[in-house]
């Protein structure tokens, strides 16, 4: 059965902070590994990944995956308040689905 | 562009009554479908996904189901409720290629309280 589990679960830093999320995993066939961010309702897509070491970027937040120790992780840098929600990291294992972790509630202090 | 419809967006039913909730994606054609639970503040619990009308597979034994009547409607229900059904429901569609799941496209949840 595929798994995704993230860490830390919940992170409390203040405005200007760099944090690191982490995901890991265990899938049989992997195809890509997904992040979201969940501000209230809707998740909204940031990175999408497929190939180890490839670093994607956009503005304060870029992401990497090792496929080969089977993680990822999501930095963001100069942290605001509006970067406070709950980060998704998700899986696709080729079976036509995404499987999530926990997620990892973010909350940043002025 | 493609959008994405869920309702009720809130709704708060006794136990034992009865749930349907609904989905319907425009400006699309075949999307896989999904319906995902979460518990409050925590991550997604997949219920059920879609590759068709009346293809259906099912994540998690419970008293919910789903139907796919049309294309482009996914609809999730309950004959009776129960206290743990509570949660907020996410609609979701991807564009479907070769097996993969690809980028996920939300709708903006259901939240339900069973009382």
């Amino acid at each position: 059965e595929d798994k995704v589990v993230q860490s830390p679960l919940s992170l409390v830093v203040h405005e200007g902070d760099t944090v690191t999320l982490n995901c890991s995993y265990e899938v049989t066939n992997f195809r890509s590994l997904l992040w979201y961010k969940q501000e209230k309702k809707a998740p909204t897509f940031l990175f999408m990944l497929t190939s180890s070491g490839i670093e994607k970027k956009s503005g304060r937040l870029s992401s990497i995956l090792d496929k080969k120790e089977l993680f990822s992780i999501l930095n963001i840098t100069a942290t605001q308040t509006g970067d406070s929600a709950i980060y998704l990291c998700a899986v696709d294992g080729g079976a036509q689905k995404l499987v999530f972790g926990q997620g990892t509630r973010l909350t940043i202090n002025p | 562009s493609q959008t994405i419809h869920q309702w009720p967006a809130t709704l708060v039913q006794p136990v034992g009554s009865p749930l349907s909730l609904e989905c319907t994606v425009e400006g699309t054609s075949n999307p896989n479908l999904y319906w995902y639970r979460q518990a409050a503040g925590r991550g997604l619990q997949l219920l059920f996904y879609s590759v068709g009308i009346g293809q259906i597979s099912s994540e998690v034994p419970q008293n919910l189901s789903a139907s796919r009547p049309q294309d482009r409607q996914f609809i999730l229900s309950s004959k009776k409720l129960l206290l743990s059904d509570s949660g907020f429901y996410l609609c979701a569609w991807s564009v479907p290629d070769g097996g993969i799941a690809g980028e996920l496209f939300f709708g903006e949840g259901s939240r339900l309280t069973v009382l």
